[in-house]
């Protein structure tokens, strides 16, 4: 089983509607973060998470939400979905410290029409 | 504003072919900086990371380097094969920041042909 788990895997949906994206992680770690990737803009920081009790903006957190349910869930949610949130989700996690590196679940393909 | 550049865009070459990857990065005050492979459908797998006060990171055929001084980095895939094909991307974690996050480049596409 991967360690980082994003489920759906993808997803088509029309404007306005409410979209939850969910990523489970067993690896035990306490940092949790979510990325969108568009093409030719590389991964984007939206939200991350140090602990069940600490969540921070990245730098495109507009038009998005997220809930840390427990030190292996953080989930991300889209009030009202518009076609430019169309892009590749990712979810990763890692441990405390500068230098420890981030691993990445298989990515939630979102289409919006 | 920290930004990461990789050129090329995208790169073929023959399998056997030793080969350059680059990264670039506009401000030298950085914590580290890590270099991922990305398949088709996949997510990222994080294949070597360098801290800033390293020169160079090897694992098997992998070496990245790092010149923090001129803001580059390099990975060197040595006798490549078919199946490194993938997009790679480097990432910097900026220390200037009170936040814990990556600054990604757009990536170089592999393709590694028999």
């Amino acid at each position: 089983d991967a360690d980082v788990t994003q489920t759906p895997r993808n997803r088509i949906t029309k404007t306005g509607k409410r979209i939850m994206l969910e990523c489970s992680q067993t690896k035990g770690h306490d940092r949790m973060y979510w990325y969108r990737q568009d093409p030719g803009l590389g991964l984007r920081l939206i939200y991350y998470s140090f602990d069940v009790k600490d969540i921070n903006k990245g730098e495109i957190s507009d038009g998005y939400s997220v809930s840390r349910q427990a030190q292996a869930k953080f989930s991300l949610s889209l009030e009202s979905a518009i076609p430019n949130q169309t892009a590749l989700y990712f979810c990763a996690t890692s441990e405390p410290g500068a230098n420890q590196p981030q691993h990445f679940g298989d990515g939630t393909r979102l289409s919006i029409l | 504003k920290q930004e990461v550049t990789q050129i090329p865009a995208a790169l073929s070459v023959p399998e056997g072919e030793n080969l350059v990857l680059n990264c670039s990065f506009t401000d030298s005050a950085i914590y580290n900086l890590q270099w991922f492979r990305q398949d088709p459908g996949k997510g990222l797998t994080s294949l070597l990371l360098i801290q800033s006060s390293q020169r160079e990171q090897t694992s098997g055929r992998l070496n990245a380097s790092l010149d923090k001084s001129s803001g580059r980095s390099t990975l060197y895939i040595a006798a490549s094969q078919p199946g490194d094909s993938a997009t790679y991307l480097c990432a910097v974690r900026h220390a200037a920041y009170n936040t814990d996050k990556l600054i990604f480049g757009t990536g170089t596409r592999l393709q590694v042909f028999p």
